[in-house]
């Protein structure tokens, strides 16, 4: 079955520590992964996905098939990265209409 | 642009009465709109993929009696909660798939409260 896995539920760290935001899948196929952000109090919000390999507000995600990993990263955490952080599936096949699994989300604090 | 609304923001009904929740987006067409169930501090579980001109899909375990979806035209679809009871009481979000883009715009979300 298609599974987007976040262990962790929440991750604190200081200001200026480094931060990574674990993603595994689960599929047998090709899928597009994408990291989704929901500041407070705010829609959710397409942060990269991987056929783009940008790096956004610091952020850099690697796929990597053979540990089926999709892990989020940043070197140096702001305060203003606080939010809840959603890995995404989008399954081979979805191109034409953007279906997408969600894990479970990991809320990032980053304590001043 | 690719602005995606919700109306209403939130809403409380009683118990058997039937709530219906609008998602437009506002500067964009889209073939296909989705409907997802947030709970507290949760993951967003898809509850169906809305097709303009044609039947929804649903996810398993989605009552599709309970929950009717309708895509009416390329800017609007809508989520009727039919019969509703207090465990439906949910944040539902709706999001639009730009093509073009492949990227899914979301929307504000709507608060259901069914007393």
């Amino acid at each position: 079955a298609q599974r987007v896995t976040q262990p962790e539920k929440l991750l604190s760290v200081f200001k200026g520590a480094p931060v990574e935001l674990k993603c595994n899948y689960s599929y047998s196929g090709s899928p597009e992964l994408f990291w989704y952000v929901q500041y407070s109090r705010q829609r959710l919000q397409l942060l990269l996905r991987h056929i783009s390999r940008e790096s956004i507000k610091g952020f850099t995600a690697d796929l990597n098939k053979g540990e089926t990993s999709f892990h989020l990263k940043k070197p140096f955490a702001q305060e203003e990265d606080s939010a809840m952080y959603y890995c995404a599936l989008s399954p081979p096949g979805s191109s034409n209409t953007g279906k997408l699994i969600f894990g479970q989300g990991t809320t990032l604090q980053v304590k001043p | 642009g690719a602005v995606v609304s919700q109306h209403p923001s939130w809403v409380i009904c009683k118990s058997g009465t039937s709530v219906k929740i609008e998602c437009r987006s506002l500067d964009f067409q889209a073939t296909t709109m989705f409907w997802y169930r947030q709970f507290p501090k949760q993951s967003l579980m898809l509850m169906a993929t809305s097709n303009e001109g044609s039947k929804a899909t649903y996810e398993q375990g989605v009552e599709k009696d309970k929950f009717l979806i309708n895509h009416a035209s390329l800017t609007l679809s809508t989520l009727t909660v039919t019969s509703a009871h207090p465990e439906d009481s949910s944040f539902y979000i709706c999001s639009a798939y730009r093509g073009g883009f492949g990227e899914q715009y979301f929307g504000p979300g709507t608060r259901l409260t069914v007393t």
